[in-house]
C-alpha cells in the first residue's frame, strides 16, 4: 500500500496570510490526526478525523481548523499565521481510532516570515 | 490532566550496553502506551504498544501502573538503535495521542 503523502512539503508565507495543508491517508485507513512538530514543543496534537467529524481538538487557537473528505483525505488550514506557526505539521492515518498503529507522512514544513 | 513526561532529552551509551528510555504518564483512566521511533531521515513510526506485549527489535516496555510508567529497555544497544524515541499515550476513547518530548538516543561504537 501506499503510504501517507503530505503535500505541499515546503512552503513559505508571510504573517497575515492563511495556508491551507493537505493529507492523503492510507487506503482504508478512517482516521486522521494531524500534529505539530517544534523543536520547543514536540508534537502537539492537533486534531483527529474519522469519517468527515472531527472527534477531538488539541490546544490551538481557532485560527487552526482543518476538515475531512468522504475519501478519508484531509486538509488543515491555518489562518491569519504568525511567526509562532512556524513548524513541522505532521499527519498521522490509522484504520479507526488514534490508538490504532498510526502511520506517519513526511510532513509539511512551514517557514512563516 | 493527561501528560507524558521522557525525562530525558539526550541519552549516549555504547554498543553492547544496556539501555532504559524512561517514561512516565498522568491519566486516570486506563491508559494505552506506546513508544514511537524516528530514525534519520525517515518518518515517525510504531515501535511497540503495552497490550501487545511484544519485543521489537529486542526492545520491551512494561506498563507500571503504580509508578505510572512505561520504560523502554534493550538489554544490548546497538549502533542502528541511535534514533529519537516518543513515548506517547492514548486517551479519550483512543481519538488522541499525547507525545513525551522525545529522547535521542545515541548508540556509540
Amino acid at each position: 500500500k501506499a503510504g501517507v503523502t503530505q503535500t505541499p512539503r515546503y512552503l513559505i508565507k508571510t504573517r497575515g496570510q492563511q495556508v491551507t495543508l493537505s493529507c492523503s491517508p492510507i487506503s482504508g485507513h478512517r482516521s486522521v490526526s494531524w500534529y505539530q512538530q517544534t523543536p520547543g514543543q514536540g508534537l502537539q496534537f492537533l486534531f483527529e478525523y474519522f469519517s468527515e467529524t472531527q472527534r477531538n481538538k488539541g490546544n490551538f487557537p481557532g485560527r487552526f481548523s482543518g476538515r475531512q473528505f468522504s475519501n478519508s483525505r484531509s486538509e488543515m488550514n491555518v489562518s491569519t499565521l504568525e511567526l509562532g506557526d512556524s513548524a513541522l505539521y505532521l499527519c498521522a492515518s490509522s484504520e479507526r481510532t488514534a490508538t490504532d498503529t498510526q502511520y506517519f507522512g513526511p510532513g509539511t514544513r512551514l517557514t512563516v516570515l | 490532566a493527561q501528560r507524558v513526561t521522557q525525562p530525558e532529552k539526550l541519552l549516549s551509551v555504547f554498543k553492547g550496553a544496556p539501555v532504559e528510555l524512561k517514561c512516565n504518564y498522568s491519566y486516570s483512566g486506563s491508559p494505552e502506551l506506546f513508544w514511537y521511533v524516528q530514525y534519520s531521515r525517515q518518518r515517525l513510526q510504531l515501535l511497540l504498544r503495552h497490550i501487545s506485549r511484544e519485543s521489537i527489535k529486542g526492545f520491551t516496555a512494561d506498563l507500571n501502573k503504580g509508578e505510572t510508567s512505561f520504560h523502554l529497555k534493550k538489554p544490548f544497544a546497538q549502533e542502528e538503535d541511535s534514533a529519537m524515541y516518543y513515548c506517547a499515550l492514548g486517551w479519550a476513547s483512543g481519538s488522541r495521542l499525547t507525545f513525551g518530548e522525545g529522547t535521542q538516543l545515541t548508540v556509540n561504537p
